[in-house]
């Protein structure tokens, strides 16, 4: 049974580029939300996806988008990427979006 | 507004010592907590969680944490630590909505 899976694991990008990272939820799991780590920080809720719908929203811009599928997989997209953009971006998914979250490993993303 | 604050940055322990790290949340209302490990390369994994009933919550590999509701706190503690305890903790709330608010960690480092 997998559990969440995140790629890439690792990638750089130029300032001003953009990004797609992905996630699969684990087994039997219909929601999925998106968490930035900063170094040194906790993670930062971004926002969540049920029924392929964004259902709550933290406090980031515009420029982060995202999509769920209908198998329930999910694309965080993030436009005109700034040096702050780089981060830790944890997937995490839950069975229904109140139950009990689990985290991916992350994909690390550095602008440069 | 919802917050969870983590007092202590960096904790160093010699193995066996006794383990309490801090965590206060501000809200007045129904709140539910957590306790998660992020070991070095991994993910984030989830240790304990408190929703109601017994303020004294156990939780994985011989970790505790007791709601105190009159101090705000959920202290997370072990009696003897291990060199494999190593790693950083962190404490995270959610009002019933599914996005979790994230202390912004306790690393703890445990000397064999």
């Amino acid at each position: 049974d997998a559990g969440v899976t995140q790629s890439p694991t690792h990638l750089i990008k130029t300032r001003g580029q953009q990004v797609t990272l992905r996630c699969s939820p684990k087994s039997g799991h219909d929601t999925v939300s998106w968490y930035q780590q900063a170094l040194g920080q906790g993670p930062q809720f971004i926002f969540q996806y049920y029924e392929e719908e964004e259902r709550q929203r933290g406090n980031f811009p515009d420029r982060f988008s995202g999509h769920q599928f209908p198998n329930y997989s999910s694309e965080l997209n993030v436009n005109a990427l700034l040096l702050g953009d780089s981060a830790l971006y944890l997937c995490a998914s839950s069975q229904g979006p109140r139950n009990t979250i689990y985290f991916g490993e992350g994909s690390w993303l550095t602008v440069v | 507004a919802q917050s969870v604050s983590q007092h202590n940055h960096h904790v160093i322990l010699s193995e066996a010592a006794s383990l309490e790290l801090g965590c206060n949340y501000s809200y007045g209302g129904t709140v539910n907590l957590f306790w998660y490990v992020q070991y070095p390369g991994q993910h984030l994994q989830l240790l304990l969680k408190y929703f109601s009933g017994d303020p004294l919550v156990k939780g994985i590999k011989g970790f505790e944490a007791e709601f105190i509701k009159s101090k705000f706190s959920f202290n997370l503690r072990k009696p003897s630590v291990q060199w494999s305890d190593t790693a950083e903790y962190f404490c995270a709330s959610f009002p019933g909505a599914n996005n979790l608010f994230f202390g912004t960690g306790t690393r703890l480092t445990v000397i064999p």
